[in-house]
C-alpha cells in the first residue's frame, strides 16, 4: 500500500513569508508525528497527533509554528514569518495506534530553504 | 529512556553479514530495543524491535543478550543499498512522550 507522502518535496521561500507543509499518513494510522532535521543533525521532535488532537506540542520551537490535522488523516504544518534558521528537512511519520508509537513510518520529507 | 552506545562507523563487504552492536547497560525491564536506519536524504526507516527474545523479519535479525544489556542488529547479506546510519533506541512502549529520540547512530558503509 501507499506509504506516508509529503508535499512539496522542496520549498524555497523568502525570509518573512509563511509556508504550509502537508503530510498524508498511511491510511488507518491514527497517530501522526512531525519532526525537523537540520543538515547533518539528528531528528528534532515537533508535535504529535492522536486522531485530530495534539496531546504533545512540546517540540514546537516558537509560536510561529502551528499544526493541525483533520479527518484523522491529512496534517499541515504551518510556519509563519519564516526565518533562515527554519531551513531544514521537515519529516512526517505515522503509526497504526498510539500504543505502537515506536513503529513509525516516515515520509520522504519536505526540504525547506529560507533565503 | 535508557542511554545507548553505538560505534560511530563500520564497514562491511557486500554480500557479507553486517553486525551492528548497541550497548544499553541501564535498560529496565519494560524497555524495548528498536532499530531504525536513515539512508542519505531519506526519512528514517523502521527495521525491527524486541524485548528479550531474538527477533527476525524480512530485513534483519535482532539478537538481545540474556541480561539485555546489549544487542546486535544483523543484516545477513548486506547490499550497497544498506549503506545508512543505523540507530538503536531503547524506551518503554507506553508513556506520555511518543516521539523518537535518535542518538548519533552507526554509519554503516557497505563496500563493493
Amino acid at each position: 500500500g501507499a506509504g506516508v507522502s509529503q508535499s512539496p518535496s522542496n520549498k524555497v521561500t523568502e525570509k518573512g513569508k509563511d509556508v504550509e507543509l502537508r503530510c498524508d499518513p498511511i491510511s488507518g494510522h491514527t497517530a501522526l508525528y512531525w519532526y525537523r532535521q537540520r543538515l547533518g543533525q539528528g531528528l528534532e521532535f515537533l508535535i504529535y497527533f492522536q486522531g485530530n488532537s495534539a496531546p504533545d506540542k512540546s517540540g514546537l520551537p516558537s509560536d510561529r509554528f502551528s499544526a493541525e490535522r483533520t479527518g484523522e488523516s491529512v496534517s499541515t504544518l504551518t510556519i509563519q514569518r519564516t526565518q533562515q534558521e527554519d531551513s531544514a528537512v521537515y519529516l512526517c511519520a505515522s503509526s497504526f495506534t498510539d500504543s505502537g508509537a515506536l513503529e513509525q513510518y516516515f515520509g520522504p520529507g519536505t526540504r525547506l530553504t529560507v533565503t | 529512556d535508557a542511554k545507548t552506545t553505538q560505534p560511530t562507523s563500520m564497514d562491511c563487504a557486500e554480500g557479507r553479514a553486517a553486525n551492528l552492536p548497541c550497548n544499553h547497560s541501564t535498560i529496565s525491564g519494560n524497555e524495548y530495543v528498536y532499530w531504525y536506519r536513515q539512508i542519505h536524504s531519506q526519512g528514517p526507516q523502521y527495521i525491527i524491535h524486541g524485548l528479550k527474545n531474538n527477533e527476525t523479519n524480512e530485513m534483519a535479525s535482532l539478537i538481545i543478550t540474556e541480561d539485555r544489556k546489549s544487542s546486535t542488529l544483523i543484516l545477513p547479506h548486506a547490499t550497497l543499498r544498506d549503506t545508512a546510519v543505523y540507530y538503536c533506541i531503547v524506551r518503554v512502549l507506553s508513556g506520555s512522550a511518543r516521539q523518537l529520540t535518535f542518538g548519533s547512530g552507526t554509519q554503516l558503509t557497505v563496500l563493493p
